[in-house]
């Protein structure tokens, strides 16, 4: 069974900062991973996915990696700002159907 | 492109009691998923439809709970005798064909179900 997880739970850094969170899964046959941003009370906002024969991902400030052979993807902020305060989610599809499997998230904090 | 759309967005209601929810996908997306997020948790997956099709249930999804896709555009999950652990945030997604493939899932706001 594919397992999720995704460290640290909580961050909370000052305005400017660059940061990394990160994400492990269980299982490499994966298809994709996408990364979500969820503000309070909120639905799912997609920032990037990541094919599975793709190494990176770069929207913006957002860069997110993918380490198949370990199991581990990273999402690098670049000079964060209070606006993105909110969680962050990670989500793997495999190779053998088409559900994601979720992190329980970072909850992330930028203070002005 | 409007987005997912879900209604309600807030149900509040009482052990027992049935409660239905709807999904309007993006517009011309063949695939329509249901999840689950309990406070602190992260989404868990229920069922999905390829048109109108249900392909996918995940063990989550008891014989209280229903999803339908009756003309492959709209979605309609129903809970029957509703109970407190019930409670949670009820996310519906859509993707569509890209390649050989479906890709990136796009979600709606989210029904959030309150059972007293």
């Amino acid at each position: 069974k594919q397992e999720v997880t995704q460290i640290p739970a909580a961050l909370s850094v000052p305005e400017g900062e660059n940061l990394v969170l990160n994400c492990s899964f269980t299982d490499s046959a994966i298809y994709n991973l996408q990364w979500f941003r969820q503000d309070p009370g909120k639905g799912l906002t997609s920032l990037l996915l990541i094919q599975s024969s793709q190494r990176e991902q770069t929207s913006g400030r957002l860069n997110a990696s993918l380490d198949k052979s370990s199991g581990r993807s990273t999402l690098y902020i670049a000079a964060s700002q209070p606006g993105d305060s909110a969680t962050y989610l990670c989500a793997v599809r495999e190779t053998s159907g088409s559900r994601l499997t979720f992190g329980e998230g970072t909850q992330l904090t930028v203070n002005p | 492109d409007t987005g997912v759309s879900q209604d309600p967005r807030h149900k509040i209601t009482k052990r027992g009691q049935n409660v239905t929810f709807r999904c309007d996908p993006i517009s011309e997306h063949n695939r329509l998923y249901w999840y689950r997020q309990t406070l602190g948790q992260g989404p868990e997956f229920l069922t999905y439809f390829q048109n109108e099709a249900q392909l996918e249930k995940s063990r989550l999804l008891s014989d209280r709970f229903s999803a339908e896709r009756p003309k492959g555009s709209f979605s309609t999950l129903e809970i029957q005798r509703t109970e407190q652990g019930d409670s949670a945030m009820y996310l519906c997604a859509s993707s569509r064909r890209d390649g050989a493939s479906y890709n990136e899932q796009f979600f709606g706001p989210g029904t959030r179900l309150t059972v007293l």
